[in-house]
């Protein structure tokens, strides 16, 4: 089976400080992988998906960037936090007809 | 695009019964989800359900009519550790997987 990891579990970041958060897939190859932030008592919100290396799809508009370096690599990024980035940031994959998505545990980033 | 709606919150005392509704608007439906996120943690997967009908798994079941855009999640046996959100998932085309803004349960004694 696949295993998420997801690093750091808890970030505390000034505005205007960049970003990155790196999520790394084990046992399967090639796997779409997704980006979700959840605010505080709110649901998931996609901000990016990715199907292959270098290939990535932006779901909403604003001040985050994601890149797919490598098959089992999925980076979020920003280059000036917002105090509005904060929130849960979840790193799933891979969601295919037959199966559930695999989470990483998750970063909980608070910009001060 | 895609539209999910379940209620914001419920209570429900332990040892009941609870039934958890979600609607949904969707191109291109493939299948519903169902998961359980208790807080500060990732949603840990409860059901999938792709045709109409009920799946049941243990105190747990869930309900989809594909026709009526609609999934409900069935808790029976109400615990104090089921206090959680619950979050309905839509599956939309080859890449897309969209979450409701999910239901937070409260479970009292």
């Amino acid at each position: 089976s696949q295993t998420i990891h997801q690093w750091p579990a808890t970030l505390v970041q000034p505005v205007g400080s960049p970003l990155s958060l790196e999520c790394t897939v084990e046992g399967t190859s090639n796997p779409n992988l997704y980006w979700y932030r959840q605010a505080a008592g709110r649901g998931l919100q996609l901000l990016f998906y990715s199907v292959g290396i270098g290939q990535i799809s932006s779901e909403v508009p604003q001040n985050l960037s994601a890149s797919r370096p490598q098959d089992r690599q999925f980076i979020l990024s920003s280059k000036k936090l917002l105090l509005s980035d904060s929130g849960f940031y979840l790193c799933a994959s891979p969601w295919t007809a037959n199966t559930e998505a695999f989470f990483g545990q998750g970063t909980r980033l608070t910009v001060v | 695009g895609q539209n999910i709606d379940q209620p914001t919150e419920m209570t429900a005392t332990e040892g009941a019964i609870v039934q958890i509704n979600c609607t949904y608007q969707t191109s291109g439906f493939n299948g519903l989800f169902w998961y359980q996120q208790h807080a500060g943690e990732a949603p840990t997967f409860l059901s999938y359900n792709v045709l109409d009908g009920l799946e049941e798994k243990g105190r747990f079941s869930s309900f989809l009519s594909r026709s009526k855009g609609y999934s409900y999640l069935l808790l029976k046996e109400l615990q104090m550790k089921d206090s959680a959100s619950y979050l309905c998932a839509v599956t939309a085309g080859a890449n897309n997987l969209f979450f409701g803004t999910g239901t937070r349960l409260t479970v009292i004694p």
